[in-house]
């Protein structure tokens, strides 16, 4: 778990202003994904991305922008932050592809989470 | 696309007993089924999973079965400990076997709030 870190764990925000939340993972996964985490609602997607310089929209993608040039690291970008958006963000990876193992392919497709990033926007 | 439906949002039982937690989903080429445990302020993990080819999988106290008839899969926990309380997430995905095992985007259900008394 250790090989996915997000940065910052806390961050206070104004409305309007632009944030952005880092995402490092040293497993050289191909996939990471951007959630949010708000209650009663469980975890929705705002976006990932399935390799460098590749991104897609989620559920949740409206006010968030998203960067992938390097496979490690997976950054979301608040361009004007408003109160609705105040949640806790988790990152996660996956590795891409499956496993061959006795004529069958073993998917590898546990997502991993980061440890969350708590935003407040005042 | 994918809906997951989970239910109860909120369960509470007595250390000992079996707790379990059940999700429909809408999407008949879901294919993969994880279960993920969050700990009070901890990041979800994966608890167990199963494919659509096997009915049900048993993991010591923990076991998940799937219908593919009826689209629903439950979580199942036996002779629960206070340590099992944490909110509990389904959630539903397709593996595309013909693109090596890429995986489409997990869905998640709402989430269960497991409470065990001790």
């Amino acid at each position: 778990d250790a090989g996915i870190t997000q940065s910052p764990r806390y961050k206070i925000t104004e409305t309007g202003r632009q944030v952005t939340l880092m995402c490092h993972q040293t497993w050289s996964h191909s996939y990471m994904f951007w959630y949010r985490q708000d209650l009663g609602h469980g975890l929705r997607l705002i976006y990932y991305s399935a390799a460098a310089d590749i991104t897609d929209k989620g559920e949740v993608p409206d006010g968030y922008v998203v960067s992938r040039s390097k496979t490690e690291n997976f950054p979301l970008t608040l361009e004007s932050a408003t109160r609705s958006q105040t949640s806790v963000y988790f990152c996660a990876s996956s590795s891409k592809g499956g496993v061959l193992l006795r004529r069958k392919t073993l998917a590898k497709n546990i997502q991993y989470f980061g440890a969350g990033t708590r935003l407040s926007v005042l | 696309g994918e809906n997951v439906e989970q239910h109860p949002s909120t369960l509470s039982v007595q250390e000992g007993d079996s707790a379990v937690i059940k999700c429909t989903y809408s999407d008949s080429a879901s294919n993969y089924f994880p279960w993920y445990k969050q700990e009070l302020g901890k990041r979800p993990q994966l608890i167990i999973d199963i494919r659509s080819n096997v009915g049900e999988k048993k993991d010591q106290r923990i076991a998940v079965t799937l219908n593919k008839t009826a689209k629903h899969f439950s979580l199942h926990i036996t002779e629960t400990q206070p340590e099992d309380s944490a909110v509990y997430f389904c959630a539903a995905s397709i593996i595309f076997a013909s693109y090596g095992g890429s995986q489409g985007n997990l869905i998640f259900g709402k989430g269960t709030k497991l409470s065990v008394k001790p």
